[in-house]
């Protein structure tokens, strides 16, 4: 079974516009961390955001913000206030407790924001 | 502050052909992984280093790929011999030796091989 699923291929949304990118992900352990990277065209992947499996609120940088709901274990990306900077590759990643600090990624979601 | 340096950027070879990469991480990290991402998918680790050990290496074909990271700094990612479907974008990325589940991964550019 995957471990990290991203069911959204590609999204469009218009330029000041919030866009939700999904991801559920399927571990047995307790602890573990959830991620978001962001991969331009020119291929660098790009931290954005970390949610922690013990951490109550809902992790938040600036314009993004992760929805977190660990009995459905999910973990969206929302990005507020869209920008033709943030048309890129978004990738969901998982770290487990019981793995060292491998990164277990989703297949990723391409946005592109129009003007 | 550098961030993770590779080279070469791009790599055409023909397949049975070797090939080389290198990786400098961010000073003082110990930690270093290589990722491999075929187009359209997310990145597959290869082998993950701290300082010059190997603590994972479980999905690295090691009939044909090698890596080694000598004194704990840089490190190189070999193919050899290389066979169509290593076409890929190969990552290296390193973070710091810490504890929990939260320590960031600072990627490098890639170098993007084709194997034709």
């Amino acid at each position: 079974a995957q471990k990290i699923t991203q069911t959204q291929p590609g999204m469009f949304v218009q330029e000041k516009e919030a866009v939700t990118l999904d991801c559920t992900y399927d571990t047995s352990d307790q602890s573990y961390g959830l991620f978001w990277y962001k991969q331009p065209s020119s291929g660098e992947m790009i931290f954005l955001i970390y949610q922690g499996s013990y951490d109550e609120q809902n992790a938040t940088e600036g314009r993004y913000s992760l929805n977190f709901q660990k009995a459905r274990k999910s973990a969206n990306l929302v990005i507020s206030a869209s920008q033709l900077g943030d048309s890129a590759m978004y990738f969901c990643a998982m770290r487990e407790e019981s793995g060292y600090s491998t990164l277990t990624f989703g297949k990723g979601t391409m946005l592109l924001v129009s003007p | 502050e550098a961030g993770v340096a590779q080279s070469p950027r791009y790599k055409i070879i023909e397949k049975r052909q070797s090939v080389a990469f290198w990786c400098n991480p961010i000073s003082g990290h110990a930690t270093l992984y290589w990722y491999q991402q075929i187009l359209g998918q997310g990145p597959k680790l290869l082998i993950q280093f701290q300082n010059n050990g190997v603590v994972d290496d479980s999905q690295l074909p090691k009939d044909r790929f090698s890596a080694e990271r000598l004194k704990g700094v840089d490190s190189t990612l070999k193919i050899q011999p290389a066979k169509l479907e290593d076409s890929a974008v190969y990552l290296c990325a390193s973070s710091l030796l810490g504890t929990g589940n939260f320590y960031e991964q600072y990627f490098g550019p890639g170098t993007r091989l084709t194997v034709t």
